[in-house]
């Protein structure tokens, strides 16, 4: 079955501090498709990354970076130096690619909360 | 560029009346539209997929008849919400693909619905 989970779901942390946010997947496919998306306030839903299963180098993106583990079957997302405005809801994300339909499976969700 | 809209943003209505809510993708036609539902503090749940001139294709435990999808253009997709109750108040998050990547889909910036 397909299955992402997300065991943080709050994490509060003081500006300049780095903080991971957890990432547990579970799927059958060998073909796979995981991202992470921010939700602010707003609600609207923001896009940071997508990552192949074939791809398990890391990723840094200025002070956001992933770290692609198949073994374990993690994708941790890091925020180095955090900020007030990284406070947000933060969505782990699966696809599977026998699934052409491009349907995504969410995690419940980790609130961050990034106090000056 | 893949922008996509939603209208309205938010909504407030009288329990029994049915709400229409729009999903447009401004910049490119897309091929499947998805669904969403979101509750307060909770992780957004897949409702519905639908595909352009086909009939959706709906997940377990939603009532096709309560959620009217209509997927008439590459470029338009609709939900109504039939007979509202307040139990169905709920932010609305629609996804475009352009079907061009595995899991690629571009959020609206949903529409909240609260049904008195």
């Amino acid at each position: 079955a397909q299955k992402v989970t997300q065991a943080q779901t709050e994490i509060s942390v003081v500006e300049k501090e780095d903080v991971t946010l957890d990432c547990v997947y579970e799927t059958r496919d060998t073909t796979y498709y995981l991202f992470w998306y921010k939700q602010p306030p707003s609600g609207e839903l923001v896009f940071l990354i997508r990552r192949n299963s074939f791809d398990e180098q890391n990723e840094i993106s200025g002070r956001y970076s992933w770290n692609f583990q198949k073994s374990t079957s993690s994708f941790n997302f890091t925020i180095t130096a955090s900020q007030v405005v990284d406070s947000a809801v933060y969505f782990c994300a699966l696809s599977e690619a026998r699934n052409q339909g491009g349907k995504l499976i969410f995690g419940q969700g980790t609130e961050l909360s990034v106090k000056p | 560029g893949a922008v996509v809209s939603q209208h309205p943003s938010r909504v407030i209505c009288k329990s029994g009346t049915s709400v229409k809510i729009e999903c447009r993708s401004l910049d490119f036609q897309a091929t499947t539209m998805f669904w969403y539902r979101q509750f307060p503090k909770q992780s957004l749940m897949l409702m519905a997929t639908s595909n352009e001139g086909s009939k959706a294709t709906y997940e377990q435990g939603v009532e096709k008849d309560k959620f009217l999808i209509n997927h008439a253009s590459l470029t338009l997709s609709t939900l109504t919400v039939t007979s509202a109750h307040p139990e169905d108040s709920s932010f609305y998050i629609c996804s475009a693909s352009p079907g061009l990547a595995q899991g690629e889909q571009f959020f609206g910036p949903g529409t909240r619905l609260t049904v008195l």
